[in-house]
């Protein structure tokens, strides 16, 4: 099983600051790695998949990057409704596997 | 855009079997275009992938819960489902389907479904 580490757990940021998440996997996953976004109560919401497309209707603010194992998702200039968790997850082997998590909280 | 909704009962008791179904719209079920799949996330954590079903004779399933459950589909309905035998309090979660693209690494996700083991 392809374990997916994030870091870090926390971050603790202003509104208008960049906000830069990390996903590492224990083995490749060549690029095969999506990015969720969840807010308390909500379903997890697509926001970047095959490492960095954007998922239609996202804004340009968030951008991914990265493939092997070291993964990237920047959030360029935070919002009042990007605060939340965000998980990355893979579909490259099975099982699927998701990160633990990043919460991205208002300082 | 597929829409993808679960149902089922919000409370199961111990042992018993918890049975949820995933009806897809805006989409045909057979359209070879998805992977059909179940994840779950208990109260204040993250999300654990639980399946996922192509056809009737492909199915995958997590290692962890291999021996509990059970995904199908049913084309006529335009759903599929999950069962999980032997539930404990440890089973109570947010249940959720999803649509997981053949092509690429995107997903669609229904609203999820919350379910209590309980007496």
């Amino acid at each position: 099983e392809i374990v997916l580490t994030q870091s870090p757990a926390t971050l603790s940021l202003s509104p208008g600051e960049r906000a830069t998440l990390s996903c590492r996997a224990s083995q490749s996953v060549n690029s095969y790695l999506a990015w969720y976004q969840q807010k308390p109560g909500q379903a997890p919401r697509l926001l970047i998949y095959d490492a960095s497309n954007r998922a239609t209707g996202i804004p340009a603010r968030f951008s991914g990057s990265g493939s092997g194992t070291d993964f990237t998702l920047t959030i360029s200039s935070l919002e009042s409704e990007d605060f939340a968790v965000y998980y990355c997850q893979q579909r490259s082997n099975w099982p699927t596997t998701f990160g633990g998590g990043t919460k991205v909280e208002i300082k | 855009q597929v829409q993808l909704q679960e149902s089922g009962p919000g409370l199961v008791k111990p042992s018993q079997t918890l049975s949820l179904t995933c009806t897809v719209s805006g989409g045909s079920i057979r359209s070879g275009s998805y992977y059909w799949s179940w994840s779950r996330q208990p109260a204040g954590k993250g999300l654990e992938w639980i399946g996922r079903i192509y056809t009737s004779e492909d199915t995958n399933y997590n290692p962890s819960l291999k021996s509990r459950v059970t995904i199908s589909v049913d084309t006529s309905k335009n759903q599929f489902s999950l069962k999980l035998s032997s539930v404990t309090a440890a089973d109570t979660a947010v249940y959720y389907c999803a649509g997981d693209s053949v092509y690429d690494s995107s997903g669609v996700w229904g609203q999820g479904s919350l379910v209590t083991v309980s007496s």
